[in-house]
């Protein structure tokens, strides 16, 4: 079936240093990859839909410089989280459509701590 | 903005017993998504409701749409153990965004 590889799994980082954290689709072409931050207890929560070929749509109060997001092929999405800081640490998912039969498939998720 | 409501935000059920979570719209939806997401995990499609009233079934677990195509809801009947997790809805709104409900835990006591 349709798979989102992400990567890395997990990592631990310093206050202001950056992450990218990589996903991308196997065996079928994602023109659009929708990424998402889940902390502790929470309901997944929309960030950023990032486009193949164009510039991310950001949601509300998410910050499109701390969050770059580059959809450079249709495969492959990134995002880096810039200057991290302690707050930032969450669970980070990237997302993306199947077909209309068969929903959206996830990565496994990326859980960021910063310290 | 557009949301999605979803109760309850916890359940806790002896093994055994029904488990219903419900979701709940204040505008109409083209459809309606179902996922399940495992402690540590991420979630997983269970199913998509397109159709007004439409009753979907996969073994214990019922999935309804609501006639106006505003709600809609999970059951499980009988559950167990393996049933626990955490279960979303999940909607599209304008220029495909897509997003989750606020999430029902369910805890299944042996």
């Amino acid at each position: 079936g349709a798979v989102v590889s992400q990567h890395p799994s997990w990592v631990i980082c310093k206050s202001g240093t950056s992450v990218k954290i990589e996903c991308r689709s196997l065996d079928f072409q994602a023109t659009t990859m929708f990424w998402y931050r889940q902390f502790p207890k929470q309901s997944l929560m929309l960030m950023a839909t990032s486009n193949e070929g164009s510039k991310a749509t950001y949601e509300q109060g998410v910050e499109k410089d701390k969050f770059l997001i580059n959809h450079a092929s249709l495969t492959l999405s990134t995002l880096t989280v810039t200057s991290a800081h302690p707050e930032d640490s969450s669970f980070y998912i990237c997302s993306a459509r199947i077909d209309r039969q068969n929903g959206y498939t996830f990565g496994s998720g990326t859980r960021l701590t910063v310290v | 903005g557009q949301q999605v409501m979803q109760i309850p935000q916890y359940q806790h059920v002896q093994e055994g017993e029904d488990f219903t979570t419900y979701c709940n719209s204040s505008t109409t939806l083209s459809n309606i998504q179902w996922y399940k997401q495992r402690p540590g995990g991420h979630p997983v499609f269970l199913i998509q409701l397109v159709k007004s009233g439409e009753v979907k079934k996969q073994k214990r677990l019922t999935f309804q749409f609501g006639e106006a195509k505003k709600n809609s809801s999970l059951h499980i009947t009988a559950t167990q153990t393996t049933d626990v997790g955490t279960y979303f809805c999940a909607v599209h709104y304008n220029f495909n965004k897509f997003y989750f409900g606020s999430g029902t835990k369910l805890n299944v006591k042996p």
